[in-house]
């Protein structure tokens, strides 16, 4: 079955970017959505986005502007930088897999949820 | 943003025990409403989508329903595997997915 691997530094200075990956294994990127969510004790669980395998995203407002996500399918595996971090984005950080699913009784939506999840790796930010 | 609340906070119950949970929805979500069960240094774990379809593998002890803006899990008989932090999350149309800030079931 599909399993996640997030990886990236631990320890990130004030101001910097973070950078962390997902690799996917037992099975493909393609064909489905993936997300990046982070959870700390002030502020639970936050979504922070979420990318399509052709590359389109969407992201939380509240972090639009520091965020990207992005996937090279050829190495299965997609990431996220969020940049000008501060101590408020210390937080273990899970990438997981979006379930796409139409609902049946209302044309053009589709409901999302979240069926594998990554073990999740600490980051904190501190000088 | 739509905001996610859910009651209680923490709750001790005993083996054996029906426990209900609710999250409440700031504005109409339909049923776009999935429940996550976390444990301790573990990630989430999905158990009902979609306000009350169980996830594969779930018990079916485990069952969600909605009322309005109201949601509700239902663990019809608590097991000792089932002691963990319990969170909804909505995912409405095109608005951010949001959280609850979760329930904690512990043993009583």
């Amino acid at each position: 079955q599909v399993q996640l691997q997030e990886s990236g530094p631990g320890l990130v200075k004030p101001s910097e970017t973070l950078s962390l990956t997902c690799t996917v294994s037992g099975g493909s990127v393609s064909g489905y959505s993936w997300t990046w969510i982070r959870q700390s004790p002030g502020k639970g669980l936050e979504w922070i986005g979420y990318i399509y395998y052709t590359g389109s995203t969407k992201y939380n407002p509240s972090l639009k502007s520091r965020v990207t996500i992005s996937i090279n399918t050829s190495k299965n595996q997609f990431s996220l930088n969020l940049s000008s971090v501060t101590a408020a984005d210390t937080a273990v950080y899970y990438c997981a897999k979006i379930v796409v699913v139409a609902a049946p009784t209302r044309g053009h939506s589709y409901y999302y949820y979240m069926d594998v999840w990554g073990k999740g790796t600490t980051v904190t930010v501190s000088s | 943003d739509i905001q996610m609340t859910q009651s209680p906070s923490s709750l001790s119950a005993s083996v054996g025990d029906r426990v209900t949970i609710t999250c409440r929805a700031s504005q109409t979500i339909s049923n776009y409403l999935n429940w996550y069960q976390q444990k301790p240094g573990k990630a989430p774990k999905l158990l009902i989508y979609a306000a009350s379809s169980l996830q594969g593998g779930v018990p079916s002890r485990f069952s969600g329903s909605a009322s309005g803006t109201d949601f509700t899990l239902t663990i019809s008989s608590l097991q000792p595997e089932d002691f963990a932090s319990y969170y909804c999350q909505q995912s409405y149309d095109n608005t951010p997915f949001t959280f609850g800030p979760g329930t904690k079931v512990d043993i009583k």
